[in-house]
């Protein structure tokens, strides 16, 4: 079966930084996404790593390590609206079919002024 | 440009009625899927499309149905719903773009079968 693990909470201030760990299980991975949930919200997608090493986009980085089947959001200067759940996704090919996400339960971060 | 909207927004249902779910998209995508949210279960996904005409089965399929007679959209159907589809369910389409498969998601519908 597919499985991605990731820690369901994670606190920090203002400003500071948090990186939320996500560890994967899965067969026909091609890829690791993340994804932003605020409260009552859609998900709306952060960052995607195809190959190993660090995508940056502004003040989030995602990383991606193929051989520990292991990633990591990075959130820097984090701000009060960061404070949302946070999903890491296997992207999975299934033969000429790609593109199906397999989702963690989900991180909760809290930033507190 | 609405992007992904999904009708209706909330629902109310009794053990054993029918309904569905409409999800229309005006991005052009070719794929679209449906999930299920659950508290502390992450998206599920339950069954998706890379075509017009065609449809396949994900995570958590059973007791559900689902069409997709035209591109844009995306119908998800229950059709004799149970207390455990209650959940908010989320449809999302996809074009892949050259920094992986973004995908664009709904704003929900919430649903509870009594």
């Amino acid at each position: 079966g597919q499985s991605l693990e990731q820690p369901s909470e994670v606190t920090a201030v203002e400003g500071a930084i948090v990186q939320i760990n996500c560890t994967y299980q899965t067969s026909g991975f091609y890829g690791l996404s993340w994804y932003q949930q605020h409260d009552g919200g859609a998900p709306t997608f952060l960052s995607y790593n195809a190959l190993d090493g660090l995508e940056e986009t502004g003040r989030f980085s995602s990383f991606l390590s193929r051989s520990d089947s292991y990633g990591y959001l990075l959130l820097q200067e984090l701000q009060m609206k960061d404070s949302a759940s946070y999903f890491c996704a296997a992207c999975i090919s299934r033969g000429s079919t790609l593109g199906r996400l397999y989702f963690g339960r989900g991180t909760q971060l809290t930033v507190w002024p | 440009n609405a992007g992904v909207t999904q009708t209706p927004k909330f629902r109310v249902l009794k053990t054993g009625q029918s309904m569905t779910l409409l999800c229309a998209q005006d991005m052009n995508h070719e794929y679209m899927y449906w999930y299920r949210q659950d508290p502390g279960m992450g998206l599920r996904l339950i069954h998706y499309s890379v075509g017009e005409g065609t449809t396949a089965k994900g995570e958590v399929p059973d007791g559900y149905n689902v069409s997709r007679l035209k591109k844009q959209n995306f119908l998800l159907g229950l059709e004799s719903a149970a207390p455990s589809q209650t959940s908010v369910y989320f449809c999302a389409s996809m074009y892949r773009t050259r920094k992986g498969n973004e995908q664009f998601f709904g704003p929900g519908t919430r649903l509870t079968v009594l």
